[in-house]
Parts: C-alpha cells; sequence; structure tokens
C-alpha cells in the first residue's frame, strides 16, 4: 500500500493558468518535501515542510507555492504556469533514514 | 555549497555481471550521509543503501555495496550478479549534518543490462 500518493498522476496545463499538485502521506511523518525532475537531470528541491502551517524554501523556488494544511498534505502550487515548469514533480516524506517518494505527477504546461 | 556529479550517463552490461557507478561529492562539512536510489521505468524511486561519512565499514544491501573512499570524496555503487530488473537509473545523494535535513542529488546513471 502506497504510503505517499500523489495527484492527479498527469496533467495538462496552459500557460499563465493555475495548477495544484496535491501529495497524501500514511507515514506519519513531519517532513516533507517536493522535487521537480527534467529530463537528464536530477531531483531539484522546490519546497519543504516540517510541520504543517509552515513550508520552507528549497534551492529553486521560484515560480511555486507551497501549502500544508495538515501533516498528511502537502501542495505545490503553480499560480501562473509557465512552459519552463514542463516537468516530472515528486512527493516525499521523510523517515527515520531516508526520504519515500511518491509515484511522480507528469506536469505539460501548453 | 555541497555538489554531488555523477559523470556516467548511462552504462549497458551483460547479466550476472559486475557493474559499478560513479559518484563524487563536495561538502564542506565533515559529517554527511550518502544515499543510492533507482528509479524505475515506471518513474518510481527507491531508497537502495546508505552510507555514513563517519562509518569506515562500506555498507552492503543484499547484492548492492558501495565503495566509499572518503579521501577521494567518491561513493560508488557496485551491484553484483546483475538481472535483468536491475535496468533503471541510478541516484547518488548526499545529505550534510548540519543545517536543514535536505538531500542534494546527482544527474543519475541509466544502467542497461541485457540478456
Amino acid at each position: 500500500e502506497a504510503a505517499v500518493t500523489q495527484s492527479p498522476r498527469s496533467k495538462v496545463a496552459v500557460t499563465g493558468g493555475k495548477v495544484t499538485l496535491s501529495c497524501h502521506q500514511t507515514n506519519n511523518h513531519d517532513y516533507m518535501y517536493w522535487y521537480r525532475q527534467d529530463t537528464g537531470h536530477g531531483l531539484r528541491l522546490i519546497h519543504y515542510s516540517y510541520v504543517a502551517d509552515s513550508t520552507e524554501k528549497g534551492d529553486i523556488p521560484d515560480g511555486y507555492k507551497a501549502s500544508r494544511p495538515s501533516q498528511e498534505n502537502f501542495s505545490l502550487i503553480l499560480e501562473l504556469a509557465s512552459l519552463s515548469q514542463t516537468a516530472v514533480y515528486f512527493c516525499a516524506s521523510r523517515g527515520a533514514e531516508t526520504l519515500y517518494f511518491g509515484s511522480g505527477t507528469r506536469l505539460t504546461v501548453l | 555549497a555541497q555538489k554531488v556529479t555523477q559523470t556516467q550517463t548511462s552504462i549497458s552490461v551483460v547479466e550476472k555481471t559486475t557493474v559499478t557507478m560513479d559518484c563524487v561529492y563536495e561538502t564542506r562539512d565533515s559529517s554527511y550521509f550518502l544515499f543510492w536510489y533507482k528509479q524505475t521505468a515506471s518513474g518510481e524511486i527507491v531508497f537502495l543503501i546508505r552510507q555514513d561519512s563517519y562509518k569506515k565499514e562500506n555498507a552492503t544491501v543484499g547484492h548492492y555495496s558501495l565503495n566509499f573512499q572518503k579521501p577521494k570524496s567518491s561513493i560508488g555503487l557496485i551491484i553484483t550478479a546483475t538481472q535483468i530488473e536491475d535496468s533503471a537509473v541510478y541516484f547518488c545523494a548526499m545529505r550534510e549534518s548540519s543545517g536543514s535535513w535536505q538531500l542534494i542529488f546527482g544527474s543519475g546513471t541509466q544502467l542497461t543490462v541485457m540478456p
């Protein structure tokens, strides 16, 4: 049973539109993360959170917002989607030793 | 600033042989943690193995082992008796012990295991 669930699995958005990617974890972990993966690149950290109602910026936060309404849920928000934000997005929660990833959301901005 | 570099873009091996994937890192911390993850064709990312910088013994899990060379800032992943199912992209990652808990990833190595 998947402990980190992302929705949707894929999405097509229009330039300038608002996009919300959702993540739900049942690991009871405090820390949650949003990463972005581009072809030929590793994962780059966008935002993370260690407690509900609080988020922190990662390495590439520009153009993204994050929301952590509860321990279980962590959302990534693109207020004005741009072509350059086409990528695969991964959510993760942090266990004692490492991260546990969701299955990813493939976002295409047209 | 911390950095993780994987110079091998892709590797092909024959089934049942041993393969080594390279990874070098940069950090100013004296204490840090190194990880290897596997990303399957479906996109799933799975944790494989971890090495703590203060441990001299190389970590081993199943048919995965690490070659930790601290003076060279190098952490190689060794897969013995490779199987077709090992075909995937392998990522090296690092976390410094100071500051917030963040993983920095390398760009990955595509491994293809051929019959």
